[in-house]
């Protein structure tokens, strides 16, 4: 099992520019998640996906929009970059109650 | 809302026990969940707490008093590979999902 994947590991765009984050996740969990975590702070929910076909804005979703494609992938895209957007982008998936998390590795986004 | 408050950092030596506190402010609580994240990695589950009292799991410990909106995580027999960052997370009011303290850095000395 490769648990939650993420593409790509790091990218650096120009602003203005566009851009998709893909996540995968193979342990059949219901619901999906998408943080940025900017330096030394914490996680912050920008759009989750609690089962197959919704989705819902977290705390900071300005900026950004969310497609959950079927049960194992959900992808963030940007579709016109600001440097503020600049941060780590991190997925996510659960099940059930949510409070148990599996991470993937991260996407470190440079917005120049 | 939701808010959470750690300590920023918390440094200790090797073989040693420290303590991690979280305090919490919600409207509606389900339970309280700690994290681990070294530098550069991910999160990654350590535990999870619903009702009062002590959890325990290897030589790391969680701790709930929802009466007094407080928690905390306990690691015992220091090792270097602890040196991470330690985050509280508390189910949010109206979402499936969670709102993350700022973390705690953990500094293992030798």
């Amino acid at each position: 099992n490769a648990g939650v994947t993420q593409t790509p590991k790091f990218q650096v765009l120009k602003t203005g520019q566009s851009m998709t984050l893909q996540c995968a996740q193979d342990m059949n969990h219901n619901s999906m998640y998408w943080y940025r975590q900017d330096p030394g702070m914490g996680l912050r929910l920008i759009y989750y996906s609690a089962s197959e076909g919704t989705t819902d804005k977290g705390e900071v979703p300005n900026g950004y929009n969310v497609s959950r494609l079927n049960k194992r992938e959900f992808s963030l895209r940007l579709e016109s970059a600001a440097p503020s957007q600049t941060s780590v982008y991190f997925c996510a998936s659960g099940q059930g109650s949510s409070y148990e998390q599996y991470f993937g590795p991260g996407t470190r986004l440079t917005v120049t | 809302g939701q808010s959470l408050e750690q300590p920023s950092e918390v440094t200790a030596v090797e073989g040693a026990i420290v303590q991690i506190n979280c305090t919490y402010q919600t409207s509606g609580f389900y339970g309280l969940s700690w994290y681990q994240q070294h530098d550069g990695g991910a999160p990654t589950f350590l535990s999870y707490n619903a009702l009062d009292g002590l959890e325990e799991t290897g030589r790391f410990s969680s701790f709930l008093s929802r009466s007094d909106s407080y928690g905390y995580l306990l690691l015992q027999e220091l090792q270097m590979k602890d040196s991470a960052s330690y985050f509280c997370a508390v189910r949010d009011t109206g979402r499936r999902a969670l709102t993350f303290g700022s973390g705690t850095r953990l500094q293992v000395q030798p």
